[in-house]
Parts: C-alpha cells; sequence; structure tokens
C-alpha cells in the first residue's frame, strides 16, 4: 500500500533558523511521483516542486532546498534563513504512475505545520 | 481570472438544506478533482473526473453529488449532510497522463459548516 509519513505535525522557528520538513513515503512501484505543496492560512495548496523517482538530483531553489533519497525513500525539504511569511502547512505529497484513466491520484501526509516567529 | 476558483469560500448550511459548491478552472487542464480537508486527518480525494468522465469515487456517501458538465468546470452538490462534513473542499484539476505534466493546480477551497 502507498503510503506517505509527515512524522512532525508542528514546527516553531525563529526568524533566519534553518528548518527541515520530513517526508517518507511508502510504494510498491518503480515509477511514481514525489510533491511539495504549501498551504497558507489562505487556504490554497501552493505547488512547491516535483519529483520523479528516477531522477534523485537534489534541487535548490532559492531559500529552499529538496534532498530526495531512495535508498532511505525520504523526500524532506529545508527551508534556509525562514521568514516569517513561510509560516503555513506543508503537505507532502505521492502520485502513483499507473492509473488507467490518465489522472493521478495523490496519497497526502497529514502535513507539518511550520511557525516562524519574528 | 486565472488558475482555479471556488465558490463560495465560505457556507454555512442546515441538514435539510440543498446547496452546490463551484469550481471553474482557467488551466486548459482536463482533469478535476474533489478533495475534504478535515482538522488533523491528511486530504481526503472524493472524485476524479478525467475529460468530464467520472474516473474515480472514494466510497464518498451519496449526499454528496458531483456533476463536471466541462472540462472548466465541477460542481458538488450537497443535501441532507451531517454535521461529521464540516470540512474545507478542495478543487483541484491537472493535465491527464497524455497531455501533460501531472502536478494538481488548487483552489482556495470553500469552508464548509453544517449546524
Amino acid at each position: 500500500a502507498q503510503k506517505v509519513t509527515q512524522a512532525q505535525t508542528e514546527i516553531s522557528v525563529v526568524e533566519k533558523e534553518d528548518v527541515t520538513l520530513d517526508c517518507v513515503y511508502e510504494t510498491r512501484d518503480t515509477t511514481y511521483y514525489l510533491f511539495w505543496y504549501k498551504q497558507p492560512p489562505s487556504g490554497e495548496l501552493v505547488f512547491l516542486i516535483r519529483r520523479n523517482s528516477f531522477d534523485e538530483q537534489n534541487e535548490i531553489s532559492g531559500r529552499y532546498s529538496w534532498n530526495f533519497q531512495k535508498s532511505t525513500s525520504s523526500f524532506n525539504f529545508t527551508i534556509t534563513a525562514s521568514q516569517v511569511v513561510d509560516s503555513a502547512v506543508y503537505f507532502c505529497a505521492l502520485s502513483e504512475a499507473k492509473t488507467t484513466s490518465g489522472t493521478y491520484k495523490y496519497i497526502f501526509g497529514t502535513g507539518t505545520r511550520l511557525k516562524v516567529l519574528a | 481570472e486565472t488558475g482555479v476558483t471556488q465558490t463560495p469560500r465560505h457556507l454555512v448550511m442546515g441538514m435539510t438544506n440543498k446547496k452546490s459548491l463551484k469550481c471553474e478552472q482557467h488551466l486548459g487542464h482536463n482533469a478535476m478533482y474533489w478533495y475534504k480537508q478535515s482538522a488533523k486527518k491528511p486530504l481526503e480525494l472524493m472524485f476524479v473526473y478525467s475529460l468530464e468522465e467520472r474516473v474515480e469515487n472514494n466510497s464518498v456517501p451519496s449526499r454528496f453529488s458531483p456533476e463536471c458538465p466541462n472540462s472548466s468546470h465541477l460542481f458538488l452538490h450537497l443535501h441532507t449532510l451531517q454535521p461529521e462534513d464540516s470540512a474545507l473542499y478542495l478543487c483541484a484539476s491537472s493535465h491527464t497522463r497524455t497531455s501533460g505534466l501531472n502536478e494538481q493546480f488548487f483552489g482556495p477551497g470553500t469552508r464548509l459548516t453544517v449546524l
């Protein structure tokens, strides 16, 4: 069965600190996709990154970086020099590659609430 | 307008009311999704439409009835709901496998309260 675990329910950091959000997944598929979404207080989930299972290169985008390790089934997300605007709930998701309908079914983690204090 | 829009943003209804949630996407996608987000629970996929055809129904009670008249619009018709149905209802859209990348784009959600 597919599963996404975000063990950290809530994290609080002081502005300018670095913070890492953990994501561990389970799947039997060899081809799959991993995602991170941000949900600010407004409610809308904002897409941050997509990774496919064949691409283990780490990625950096500004203050955001992602570490994908198939050996440990983890896809962790680090925010460097956190800012108050980073306060949100962050969701990790896994997408099946095999669907007969051509659509993508996401399995979401329970989310990690990040609070960045000024 | 751009992206995915949802109306209304907030809805309070009694258990005997009938109401509808509306979702509209302006991204040229051909798949649309309804999710339910309750406190302290993972997002729950409710329905999936691909090319206006329902392709998935995740054991959702019949008091929730989806409708997808075209690839840009998705409705969720509600009737005789229960208080435990109070949640944030999120709509999303994406390309289908053959037509593009697979990330889903979400609307801002409708915050539903059932009294």
